[in-house]
């Protein structure tokens, strides 16, 4: 079945990239998806990437895609304590039309001053 | 962006109390979903509708029904509570075209003791 894993956590220091990783195993999912959950809050969209791209680059998030080995990342460049939060992973899999998201578990991203 | 609220935000119930969580939409998109969050597993899918009256099961159903009676509210409701069901739940829309990804609510925290 459908499965997005991700690693649970990451510390990085402030001023440095972070970058989280993602697998997933459906190879239908039109786009991938990556949401950023600040404590006691919602999830909030920070970007997504279609599947016929490798990169998108929107300001200091860069989003690599290897199709062939349906491997997801996030680049946070310059990384901020403000970074500091839950960041998860979505592949809206074969059923695109449902708009149903599989998620992953949920990277949480320390950064230390 | 569209408004999503849900209510309550917090909630304390006993095992075997009917409890029902409401999600509120204010502009009418037709695509609404219920997740729960829960630590290393990410955000699965309980119930999801495509319309009024229109309801599908997600991956975690059991012990769970919803209703969507009009096209700005999605309940969910807990027949029989039970501990396993404490967690965080959390709406969702899909604004639709133009858009990608969901806009969730800011969640509802029940403690079933």
């Amino acid at each position: 079945g459908e499965d997005v894993e991700q690693s649970l956590f990451l510390s990085v220091r402030e001023g440095d990239s972070s970058v989280i990783n993602c697998t997933y195993t459906d190879s239908s999912s039109t786009y991938l998806y990556w949401y950023k959950q600040e404590p006691g809050a919602g999830l909030q969209l920070l970007t997504y990437i279609f599947s016929n791209m490798d990169m998108k680059q929107d300001q200091r998030l860069t989003v690599l895609l290897n199709k062939k080995d349906k491997h997801l990342s996030l680049r946070i460049a310059d990384t901020q304590t403000g970074d500091s939060a839950i960041y998860f992973c979505a592949e809206s899999g074969g059923s695109s039309n449902t708009g149903k998201l599989i998620f992953g578990q949920g990277t949480t991203l320390q950064v230390k001053p | 962006d569209a408004g999503i609220t849900q209510s309550p935000r917090h909630k304390v119930t006993e095992t075997g109390t009917p409890v029902t969580l409401r999600c509120h939409q204010t502009e009418n998109h037709r695509y609404m979903y219920w997740y729960r969050q829960d630590p290393g597993h990410g955000l699965r899918l309980i119930h999801y509708s495509y319309g009024v009256k229109d309801t599908d099961k997600g991956e975690v159903s059991d012990g769970y029904s919803v209703s969507r009676s009009k096209t700005e509210d999605f309940l969910l409701t807990l027949e029989s509570a039970t501990s396993s069901q404490t967690s965080v739940y959390f709406c969702a829309i899909l604004p639709g075209q133009g858009h990608h990804g969901y806009t969730f609510g800011s969640g509802t925290r029940l403690t079933v003791v």
